[in-house]
């Protein structure tokens, strides 16, 4: 299978919260992100984890990160129309980083 | 934040032709470029490592002389596609890492070009 994988799509109503998952194989990363690429832009750092840590909250953003699993997943709350783009879930294998296929939210009114 | 800029955004070219995508740091110095491929619904590829003043490393099945890769100074790389050929269609998308970052991200801490979309007629 791939190295990192994620759904495509997800479709969430505007003000409830998306969560994104994502599963991976390599039990050696230590750093896990996630990226946004909005459409016409370059994809942007959002937040990442470190792997000795289960959970990170910034603000709407929360990560989660069940190292046993090997699951990561990245929950937006309260979603708004600017959330929507693509999420991309990344892992580190030495100092290559691995990217999933992307989940494109899709922001129902 | 950081800004790293793609030229061309999209290039159409004849089979048999040679393309060049240049990538820019705008506001930082960049010793590392990296260039990925995109194909539709597929993750980025990373095709190579671009180092300042040496040669490229390029990931296993990414070929040398097909993907020429130069990074002349801090702020540019370039990547041509030589001899391209319609497989060669794809999004390329580079991005950069600051030079002397504090590393608490870790490797992840790159700053994206909005990519270059190459059709190869």
């Amino acid at each position: 299978g791939e190295d990192v994988e994620q759904s495509l799509f997800l479709s969430v109503r505007e003000g409830d919260s998306s969560v994104i998952n994502c599963t991976y194989t390599d039990s050696s990363s230590t750093y896990l992100y996630w990226y946004k690429q909005e459409p016409g832009a370059g994809l942007q750092l959002l937040t990442y984890i470190f792997s000795n840590m289960d959970m990170k909250q910034d603000q709407r953003l929360t990560v989660l990160l069940n190292k046993k699993d090997k699951h990561l997943s990245l929950r937006i709350a309260d979603t708004q129309t600017g959330d929507s783009a693509i999420y991309f879930c990344a892992v580190n294998r030495d100092d290559k980083i691995i990217f999933g296929k992307g989940t494109r939210l899709h922001i129902l009114p | 934040g950081a800004v790293v800029s793609q030229h061309p955004s999209w290039v159409i070219c004849k089979s048999g032709t040679s393309v060049k995508i240049e990538c820019r740091s705008l506001d930082f110095q960049a010793t590392t470029m990296f260039w990925y491929r995109q194909f539709p619904k597929q993750s980025l590829m990373l095709m190579a490592t671009s180092n300042e003043g040496s040669k490229a490393t390029y990931e296993q099945g990414v070929e040398k002389d097909k993907f020429l890769i130069n990074h002349a100074s801090l702020t540019l790389s370039t990547l041509t596609v030589t001899s391209a050929h319609p497989e060669d269609s794809s999004f390329y998308i580079c991005s950069a890492s600051p030079a002397g970052t504090s590393g608490l991200m870790g490797p992840g801490e790159l700053f994206f070009g909005e990519g270059s979309r190459l059709t190869v007629l």
